[in-house]
């Protein structure tokens, strides 16, 4: 139960597009359509961006997107706004009734 | 609206016990598999445990195995994490978490607002 491999930190200016990798193995992101990605600011609780890799839920602005290759997962994030600066989690099925997450990249806005 | 309504943190010496509780609602809770997550004072989040719809399935963290076990109790809409032998290191935010589906096999899509749990002598 290793946690997922994310970026400590990634930032980007208003408008730029930047990407969180999300690193695991054949026994989670690779062997499952199944990770997330969250969204969470200071204090407040997890808000989920992505789910199956690449779908989003209602009300997610389409400037965030999901994909995946191999044993690697990652989020995009196009044509940054400021309120888009947070700390950014990944989530995979792990097998076994398992989940694992990422340690978590922080979004900074410049 | 999907609610899910943690109760039961507080402090607590290392090696004591404490019981954690969630109320559900504003969905059938017997048709979806759960989970606890928790998020230590300034960390990452991390996956604690799950179970399934029926309570035939449950999955733990390495670090809780052998010392938190989970349930329902799905006539009540409740879910438990009874946690022992605390440590330290177990101090965090727990919240509880619905899973999409009727295992407890995929991230989880709806959280509660976490009660703290500190482990402290």
């Amino acid at each position: 139960q290793s946690a997922l491999t994310q970026p400590r930190s990634v930032s980007g200016s208003p408008g730029q597009s930047v990407t969180i990798s999300c690193t695991g193995t054949s026994s989670d992101v690779g062997g499952y359509n199944y990770v997330s990605w969250y969204q969470q600011h200071p204090g407040k609780v997890p808000k989920v961006m992505i789910y199956d890799v690449n779908k989003r839920p209602s009300g997610v602005p389409d400037r965030f997107s999901g994909s995946k290759s191999g044993n690697t997962a990652s989020l995009t994030i196009s044509g940054l706004q400021a309120e888009d600066e947070a700390d950014y989690y990944c989530c995979s099925y792990a097998g076994s009734y398992t989940l694992v997450f990422g340690g978590g990249t922080k979004l900074t806005v410049l | 609206e999907v609610q899910l309504v943690e109760s039961g943190g507080g402090l607590v010496q290392p090696g004591r016990s404490l019981r954690l509780s969630c109320a559900a609602s504003g969905f059938t809770f017997d048709d979806y598999g759960m989970h606890w997550v928790r998020q230590a004072p300034g960390k990452g989040l991390e996956w604690v445990s799950g179970i399934s719809w029926n309570s035939g399935s449950i999955g733990y963290a390495d670090s809780v195995k052998g010392r938190f076990t989970m349930s329902r109790d799905n006539a009540k809409n409740s879910l438990y994490l009874q946690m022992n032998s605390l440590r330290p290191e177990d101090t965090a935010l727990y919240y509880c978490a619905k899973d999409p589906g009727r295992i407890a096999g995929r991230p989880v899509d709806y959280w509660g607002q976490g009660t703290l749990v500190t482990v402290s002598s």
